[in-house]
């Protein structure tokens, strides 16, 4: 079965970046994209791009356009989101949730890392 | 940017009632880029509704979506005490993806 296992909880100070991982297993991982998204507390659902797993193109939401870059290590399964810059606002769970395959269908999650921005 | 705006922010019901959640886009989307996604305290969002009215794997019948252009609706038919959770809408069919601020359905 499909599964997407997230790396822990961080902690960081306003500037500095976090890197959250997001294992894969249960299926061909180069077949499908990999996309990032992120709940604030108390808060809905913000999208923020994707990577594909074959080819590596990447695209982002214009709101993190300079702060977010994706990347994957297809030897390992796994798929990278590195935020730098970062601020309070930031302090969400970030999950990593796979493309369908199907017109950017989103339909396994990840089960979320908590990123805590705090000085 | 397609804004999506659910309704109710909350729907209070007994187990056995029905539930009709509503979802207004601002612009129009293609019924076959709506979803909805169920979410329970500290778990990830779960895939109930793709392409605006086919169900995910394993999701129940008592599930069901409908709706096209810029109104949709999910619709649970008798609710299980497992279905109290809040529930999005999105549409995937142009970037930036998009979701509703979520309606969250509680027992009354």
């Amino acid at each position: 079965q499909v599964q997407l296992v997230q790396s822990g909880a961080e902690v960081k100070k306003p500037g500095a970046s976090v890197k959250v991982s997001c294992k894969a297993s249960g299926y061909t991982f180069t077949r499908n994209t990999m996309h990032w998204v992120r709940q604030a507390p108390g808060q809905s659902l913000e999208w923020m791009g994707w990577i594909n797993a074959g080819d590596h193109n990447r695209y982002y939401s214009q709101k993190f356009q300079g702060r977010v870059t994706t990347t994957m290590d297809t030897s390992a399964s796994t798929a990278y989101m590195e935020l730098s810059s970062l601020r309070s606002e930031d302090t969400a769970v970030y999950y990593c949730a796979r493309d369908s395959g199907r017109d950017w269908l989103l339909d396994y999650w990840g089960q979320g890392t908590l990123v805590t921005v705090s000085s | 940017e397609i804004v999506l705006t659910q309704s109710p922010g909350t729907l209070s019901l007994s187990p056995g009632e029905g539930a009709t959640l509503s979802c207004r886009a601002s612009q129009s989307v293609s019924s076959s880029y709506f979803a909805w996604y169920q979410q329970k305290p500290g778990q990830a969002p779960r895939l109930l509704i793709y392409g605006a009215s086919s169900r995910a794997t394993g999701i129940p019948d008592r599930f069901s979506g409908s709706g096209c252009g810029t109104d949709f609706t999910l619709t649970i038919s008798r609710l299980e005490p497992e279905d109290f959770a809040v529930y999005y809408c999105q549409q995937y069919g142009s970037t930036p993806l998009t979701f509703g601020q979520g309606t969250k359905v509680e027992i009354k």
